[in-house]
């Protein structure tokens, strides 16, 4: 199985502030990557795709990058509704996910 | 927009069988290429892919857990369910149903989840 792993599991941030998130895959998965957003409670959402394709409503502060085994999820400037879980996903083969990151407010 | 909501039983005997049932709204559970996919979260841990069913009917399991599992899907109720058998304690977990669709030009995404239900295997 690919492992992805996922850093910071957490972090704490102000309104405003740029937060980048990392996931590296243990092997080469193109652009099979995807990023999601999870609040407690609620159904996760998808926020890129395909490394970084914006999904279709999702705010232009999220942005994907990166490629092979290194994927960064930023959000340039976080807004109240971003506090929440963050976690990458690899479609390459089957499927696994990161570990998740916590963004809390500062 | 596809809609999906996980039902079944929040509690499990040790050795039982989990059974739970995701309903679709907005698809049909046989067309459009759909992954229909359970994915799981115990506390404290990442997420966990159990398996899929395709539109076709076809299945794919975590190999980690297939020889437990089984993922159906009821073309006349438009839902789908899975089954583990012989559970433990490290099977409870928050399960969620997602899904996406088939594409020859993009990698998968899971486009539509529902919100999951906690299922608690004890005595």
């Amino acid at each position: 199985d690919i492992q992805m792993t996922q850093s910071p599991s957490s972090l704490s941030a102000s309104v405003g502030d740029r937060v980048t998130i990392t996931c590296r895959a243990s092997r080469s998965i193109s652009n099979y990557l995807n990023w999601y957003q999870h609040k407690p409670g609620k159904a996760p959402k998808i926020l890129i795709y395909a490394v970084s394709n914006l999904q279709s409503g999702v705010p232009s502060r999220f942005s994907g990058s990166g490629s092979g085994t290194d994927f960064s999820l930023t959000i340039s400037s976080l807004q109240p509704e971003d506090f929440a879980t963050y976690f990458c996903q690899q479609t390459y083969s089957t499927v696994t996910f990161g570990g998740g990151t916590k963004v809390e407010i500062k | 927009q596809v809609q999906l909501q996980e039902s079944g039983p929040g509690l499990v005997k040790p050795s039982q069988t989990l059974s739970l049932t995701c309903t679709v709204s907005g698809a049909s559970i046989n067309s459009g290429g759909y992954y229909w996919t359970w994915i799981r979260q115990p506390a404290g841990k990442g997420l966990e892919w159990i398996g899929r069913v395709y539109s076709t009917g076809d299945t794919y399991y975590n190999s980690s857990l297939k020889s437990r599992v089984t993922i159906s899907a009821d073309t006349s109720r438009n839902h789908f369910s899975l089954h583990l058998t012989s559970v433990t304690a490290a099977d409870t977990a928050m399960y969620y149903c997602a899904t996406g669709q088939h594409s020859t030009t993009w990698p998968l995404r899971f486009d539509s989840w529902g919100r999951g239900t906690l299922v608690t295997v004890s005595s």
